[in-house]
């Protein structure tokens, strides 16, 4: 099992909000940053958030970031059907001195 | 624009050693960044195997550690992995990725297409 916990899935409707939790320890989220990744089928993972809410360049104001502790929720507003994907949180875990990452949720827009 | 392109065998037989390597385009391996390698078996979610720094100091996950090897080629701009002793839960796409920052480990923001690794007799 991963490292760090995310639900298996989310669903919700085209305009609404959604939330994708992640779950982990002091030794990763509890001290290091969150990263948040965006996977269509077939494709590579594509980094959506990183450093707990910095954008990459072309990444909506649509997705946001809370932590607290050990845990972390990205959020998306405005759900459009091109928002169907799996989506990745990730650290670094001191512990491990590794990169972990969550099992993954998939986000059905209904 | 920084590219990274894996190649290496598709199909490998249980017990030998998965070889392969990333090609980066327009950067210099050599100018710094850990780059790493992250595999994602059918249906399933995303493992970080390891990563290099262009000195050539390694991190790689402790649950593949024995059987992993990451190496750098600044001569040729490019990166490896080796799996040795595989086994058919070695099954997977294989990414090279580079992170956003060039101290970091984690929050890859380039990523190679990935390549399917099939390991069977």
């Amino acid at each position: 099992q991963s490292v760090l916990t995310q639900p298996p899935s989310v669903s919700a409707a085209p305009g609404q909000k959604v939330t994708i939790s992640c779950s982990g320890s002091s030794s990763n989220l509890g001290n290091n940053y969150v990263s948040w990744y965006q996977q269509l089928p077939g494709t590579a993972p594509k980094l959506l958030i990183y450093d707990n809410n910095k954008r990459p360049s072309g990444i909506p104001d649509r997705l946001s970031v809370s932590k607290s502790g050990t845990s972390a929720t990205l959020g998306i507003t405005g759900l459009q059907t091109g928002d169907e994907a799996d989506y990745y949180c990730g650290t670094w875990d001191s512990s491990l001195s590794a990169v972990v990452f969550g099992g993954g949720t998939k986000l059905t827009v209904l | 624009q920084v590219q990274l392109q894996e190649s290496g065998s598709g199909l490998v037989k249980p017990s030998e050693t998965l070889s392969l390597t990333c090609a980066v385009s327009d950067y210099s391996i050599s100018s710094g960044y850990y780059w790493g390698w992250i595999r994602q078996p059918p249906g399933k979610g995303l493992e970080w195997i390891g990563s290099i720094y262009h000195s050539g100091s390694t991190y790689y996950n402790p649950s593949l550690k024995s059987r992993v090897t990451i190496s750098v080629d600044m001569s040729k701009n490019q990166f490896s992995l080796k799996l040795s002793s595989v086994t058919a839960a070695d099954t997977a796409v294989y990414f090279c990725a580079r992170p956003v920052g060039a101290t970091r480990h984690d929050a890859f923001d380039i990523w190679g297409q990935g390549t399917m690794v099939t390991v069977s007799s």
